[in-house]
Parts: C-alpha cells; sequence; structure tokens
C-alpha cells in the first residue's frame, strides 16, 4: 500500500541534542511537508519542498533543518537551537500539479525533550 | 493570505445526537476548504474537502459540510454521532503553497 512512514513515532532526547525524523513516501508526490501540532495551536508549517533538492522554510523554521536528496525522503532535524521543541510532529505530501493543495499524512512523530 | 478559525476548542454529543462544529474561512480568492479529523497519536485523515462544484460536499463516515460564500463558513455536520466520532478535527484552506489549518475542535461523544 502506498503511504507516509515517519519514524520513529516516539523519541525522547536530552537538552542540547540534535534529532533527526525521519519521512519516507511512496507515493511519488513532488512535494514533502513538515508541520509542528502543538496542543490548541493547530498545525504549523516549519518547512516545504516541491522539487528534489529544493526546500523553502515555512512560518516556524527557526531550529529547524531538512534535506531532500531523494523524492521519497524529507528528513528533519530538531537542533539544539530550537528553544521548545516537545512536540508531535507530522510529515505529508502532495502532488505539485493539483490545484486543490490536498495534503497526504504520516502517523507523526512525538519528540519529548528531557 | 488565507485563514480559517474554528469556533469552540471542545464539543460535547450524546450518542446519536447531531454533530455540528464550525469553520469560518477568509481568503482573497475562491478557495479550496478541507476537514481533516485525527485520532490520538495519529495522523490526519480527510474527511472532505470543497474544490468549488457542489456546495454540499459529502465525506467519509457520514459527514458533510456546506460551503456559504456569503456567510464565509464551512461548517461540519453528521446526524447522528457514534462513539467512534470522538476524535479532534481540523477545518483547513489551501493557499499558495500550504495548507493553513484551524486550531482544531475536540469531539467528546457521551453514551
Amino acid at each position: 500500500d502506498g503511504g507516509i512512514t515517519q519514524s520513529p513515532k516516539y523519541l525522547f532526547r536530552k537538552e542540547g541534542q540534535n534529532v533527526t525524523l525521519s519521512c519516507e513516501q511512496n507515493l511519488n508526490h513532488d512535494a514533502m511537508y513538515w508541520y509542528r501540532q502543538d496542543p490548541g495551536q493547530g498545525l504549523r508549517l516549519i518547512y516545504y519542498s516541491q522539487i528534489v533538492n529544493d526546500f523553502q522554510k515555512g512560518d516556524i523554521a527557526e531550529g529547524y533543518s531538512v534535506s531532500r536528496e531523494k523524492k521519497e525522503s524529507f528528513p528533519l532535524t530538531v537542533t539544539s537551537a530550537q528553544k521548545n521543541p516537545t512536540a508531535f510532529y507530522l510529515c505529508a505530501s502532495s502532488i505539485v500539479n493539483q490545484n486543490t493543495g490536498e495534503l497526504f499524512f504520516g502517523e507523526g512523530s512525538r519528540l519529548t525533550v528531557l | 493570505a488565507q485563514s480559517v478559525t474554528q469556533l469552540g476548542s471542545h464539543v460535547s454529543v450524546s450518542e446519536g445526537a447531531l454533530v455540528l462544529l464550525r469553520c469560518n474561512y477568509s481568503s482573497s480568492v475562491p478557495p479550496y476548504l478541507f476537514w481533516y479529523v485525527q485520532y490520538p497519536n495519529q495522523g490526519l485523515q480527510l474527511l472532505l474537502k470543497y474544490t468549488s462544484a457542489a456546495t454540499l460536499v459529502k465525506g467519509i463516515n457520514g459527514f458533510e459540510a456546506e460551503f456559504k460564500k456569503s456567510e464565509t463558513s464551512f461548517h461540519l455536520t453528521k446526524p447522528s454521532a457514534h462513539m467512534s466520532d470522538a476524535a479532534e478535527y481540523f477545518c483547513a484552506v489551501s493557499g499558495a503553497y500550504k495548507l493553513s489549518f484551524g486550531a482544531g475542535t475536540t469531539v467528546t461523544v457521551r453514551a
């Protein structure tokens, strides 16, 4: 079955450590996205990529980094510069030339900073 | 810029009662609108979408939503709530390069 796989589902990190969240899709979608979810705040866009080897900052990119070396993969690194990293992170993908903008989501990764 | 506002962060309904979740949008162009559902510790699943065809949109699990341009609204309804409808629901509007989401409404279903 086609879909988006995020790993790990749960992750614990000590303050000052970088951590990388994996996102892989086999939907053949061009665009991929990372959203952060906090209670009562909905989803906020961190980074997005519409094509391989290119990505753009979203609304809350500070303290995060991404890469897009392959169409199928869009890993997110939460760096030590992110002041409040504890959150639920969602990866999504979409068809670029589909003008509705519909997103397909992974199951999410919950990061907790100890 | 496009945005949505969901009215009410929590809704509690009895099993078998009407579910009504409110969403108002702001958009400078004709919008594409979406409702997603999220179960605990899971990703978001598309319930339905409005893409400028019929104003009454039917989705999965018995949900439907009506686009009202005059009221800039896209409220989600289900005639009869089921225990399995307990979840968080998000309204979203399509922008230039992303979906913008509302803050979410948590639905509790009472037996």
